[in-house]
């Protein structure tokens, strides 16, 4: 079945370090891809989406390409702030009446200053 | 514009207990999201309602899960009896259509069954 499968954490690094987390993904056909954050002690929040090969989805600084060759959509971000520790969920979704999220297993960061 | 609400934050049971979880959606919304977070683990879903009917709970239990969205509005979520395994992080959201990537997602409800 679908699938996602993401860097093991916690992730740790010092404040305005490169971000890279890994995310890779199984699927059978062109799902829209995303990344999700959830600070401590909040839901689960929309951090960057999309829909199809190549496109580059960003905010806050983050950035994913989705790469249909790699089946990749791994999350950067050039320096990181004490802020963004947090949890880190790489997503898949179809649409359709079969459509739902799927997610990885999460990958936490925290960011020292 | 108010989030999603779910009560309570957090709940200690004993297994073999029953619990009840709340959840309140963005006004308007018509789809409503039940999903399991187990420590370490990612989001499951477990049920999505369309208004007051189901549309998906094939990854609910149903031999001790229960689901229900009456008014089409609010939602309460039982486990009963609960399992030492059904600890987790229960997570509510809601969409303003169905089938859609769009959906906001709730504090949670963190259950720690002893």
């Amino acid at each position: 079945g679908d699938s996602v499968t993401q860097m093991e954490g916690p992730v740790t690094l010092s404040e305005e370090a490169f971000l890279t987390i890994n995310c890779t993904y199984t699927a059978t056909g062109y799902p829209s891809l995303f990344w999700y954050v959830q600070y401590p002690g909040e839901g689960l929040q929309l951090l960057l989406k999309a829909t199809k090969a190549d496109d580059k989805g960003s905010n806050k600084g983050f950035e994913a390409t989705y790469r249909k060759e790699t089946t990749s959509f791994h999350l950067e971000k050039g320096s990181v702030q004490v802020s963004d520790s947090a949890v880190y969920f790489c997503a898949l979704y179809y649409g359709g009446s079969q459509g739902n999220l799927i997610f990885g297993k999460g990958t936490k960061l925290s960011v020292k200053p | 514009e108010a989030g999603v609400a779910q009560s309570p934050r957090y709940k200690i049971i004993e297994k073999r207990q029953s619990v009840a979880f709340w959840c309140n959606p963005i006004s308007g919304h018509a789809t409503l999201y039940w999903y399991q977070q187990i420590l370490g683990q990612g989001p499951k879903l477990l049920i999505q309602f369309q208004n007051n009917g189901v549309v998906d709970d094939s990854q609910l239990p149903k031999d001790r899960f229960s689901a229900e969205r009456l008014k089409g509005v609010d939602s309460t979520l039982k486990i009963q009896p609960a399992k030492l395994e059904d600890s987790a992080v229960y997570l509510c959201a809601s969409s303003l259509v169905p089938h859609t990537d769009t959906q906001y997602f709730g504090p949670g409800t963190r259950l720690t069954v002893l």
